[in-house]
């Protein structure tokens, strides 16, 4: 996934807020998501926002896109061990059919 | 039971043997995805198809080959398996442009 890019750890405290950043390449994306992986699991869609928006804010999750400097991040509220995971940046493009370009995901680790 | 289910969940395998991961869904939808998962690159996708009809190669097909038994099975071979193609194998399906939805994983090792 060159063309979305992500940092690949984040750690961060119980409690507090967890932001995971990506950037992407393409403008012409319609689509990005945010997909979260458990260990020895499948990828699962968290949420995801289209490329008209600015905010999606979805319980404890807020996405916010700056469609200039083509940033996507995730924010998540009072975060617990359960979101221990890697989260993956993906966007869709117009003409891509319904294909994904996946970033090559964060690793989130929450210490108590 | 899960929607999107793959065979075997694990494998290992020498170099040069034939291997074939499966993959079935129950969602319903016309598009079938392979994806290699490696530490550090995210998901690559591999092979795509659109309807039973329709097959197409995805960044890094080389190497793997597709068929499309039916709406609900997508399969991925490995005609000669080799060492680098050890990774964690994804199928997902969608339907149109919309989310798509992965199965648990094939953790293949080949020795």
């Amino acid at each position: 996934g060159e063309d979305v890019e992500q940092s690949l750890f984040l750690s961060v405290r119980e409690g507090d807020s967890s932001v995971i950043n990506c950037t992407y390449t393409d403008s012409s994306s319609t689509y990005l998501y945010w997909y979260k992986q458990e260990p020895g699991a499948g990828l699962q869609l968290l949420t995801y926002i289209f490329s008209n928006m600015d905010m999606k804010q979805d319980q404890r999750l807020t996405v916010l896109l700056n469609k200039k400097d083509k940033h996507l991040s995730l924010r998540i509220a009072d975060t617990q061990t359960g979101d221990s995971a890697i989260y993956f940046c993906a966007e869709g493009r117009t003409d891509s059919w319904g294909k994904l370009q996946f970033g090559a995901g964060t690793q989130v680790v929450v210490t108590p | 039971d899960a929607d999107v289910t793959q065979t075997p969940r694990n494998r290992i395998t020498k170099t040069g043997k034939r291997i074939m991961l499966e993959c079935s869904q129950t969602k319903g939808h016309d598009r079938m995805y392979w994806y290699r998962q490696d530490p550090g690159l995210g998901l690559r996708l591999i092979y795509y198809s659109f309807d039973v009809k329709d097959i197409n190669k995805g960044e890094i097909s080389d190497g793997y080959s597709v068929s499309r038994q039916a709406q609900a099975k997508f399969s991925l071979s490995l005609e000669s398996a080799i060492p680098n193609q050890t990774a964690l194998y994804f199928c997902a399906t969608s339907e149109a442009d919309n989310e798509q939805f992965f199965g648990p994983g094939t953790r293949l090792t080949v020795l």
